[in-house]
């Protein structure tokens, strides 16, 4: 079965400085695999995904993310962090077949110090 | 564009009351959709999921059942409230195995 394992609970960081959320997953093919981003209250907005191709993905909000297959890892990073992005991150892995259906991480914390 | 609505978007429901919390999408047709609930510090737990008018799955045994009535609306719905299914609730739908979330019901049963 599908599994995805962030092993921080809560990192803190200061604003300006970089960022790197670490996400492992578990999964017996080529895995669908994503980052959310949740603000307290607030429903989860995809911040970029990875499906096959080039393994440095792009997304919204200056993030990216790098998938290594030989680690198992989808590593969100961030070069230059700014007090908005304290939220909670989660990385997710997508299952095959027609459900669709993510299994997600328990979730990073993330706090931003001035 | 497509949009998800959530309603209520807060509820506090007695130990034993019935419940129902209604999801609708615009813009897309035939989409999947997921219910979800998230508690503190477990990440997102999916409950059910749909991927037509009918058609549900359960993911965990409990408490809680859903419904698909239309192609774009999904309800979740108990008969008798426990103090276990306090929690934060999100519906989402899916399409090209992207998934979109609502903004959440925050359930309190006490």
């Amino acid at each position: 079965a599908q599994s995805v394992t962030q092993p921080d609970i809560h990192i803190t960081v200061s604003e300006g400085a970089s960022l790197e959320l670490r996400c492992n997953y578990s999964y017996g093919a080529t895995p669908y695999l994503f980052w959310y981003v949740q603000s307290p209250g607030q429903g989860l907005q995809l911040l970029l995904k990875y499906f096959s191709g080039d393994t440095l993905v792009q997304g919204i909000k200056g993030f990216e993310a790098e998938f290594k297959r030989s680690q198992s890892s989808f590593n969100l990073r961030k070069p230059s962090v700014h007090w908005s992005d304290a939220a909670e991150y989660f990385c997710a892995v997508g299952t095959q077949g027609g459900s669709e259906k993510l299994v997600f991480g328990k979730g990073t914390k993330l706090t931003v110090n001035p | 564009s497509q949009t998800i609505h959530q309603w209520p978007a807060t509820l506090v429901q007695p130990v034993g009351s019935p419940l129902s919390l209604e999801c609708t999408v615009e813009g897309t047709s035939n989409p999947n959709l997921y219910w979800y609930r998230q508690a503190a510090g477990r990440g997102l737990q999916l409950l059910f999921y749909s991927v037509g008018i009918g058609q549900i799955s359960s993911e965990v045994p409990q408490n809680l059942s859903a419904s698909r009535p239309q192609d774009r609306q999904f309800i979740l719905s108990s008969k008798k409230l426990l103090l276990s299914d306090s929690g934060f609730y999100l519906c989402a739908w899916s399409v090209n195995r992207e998934q979109y979330f609502g903004p959440g019901t925050r359930l309190t049963v006490t």
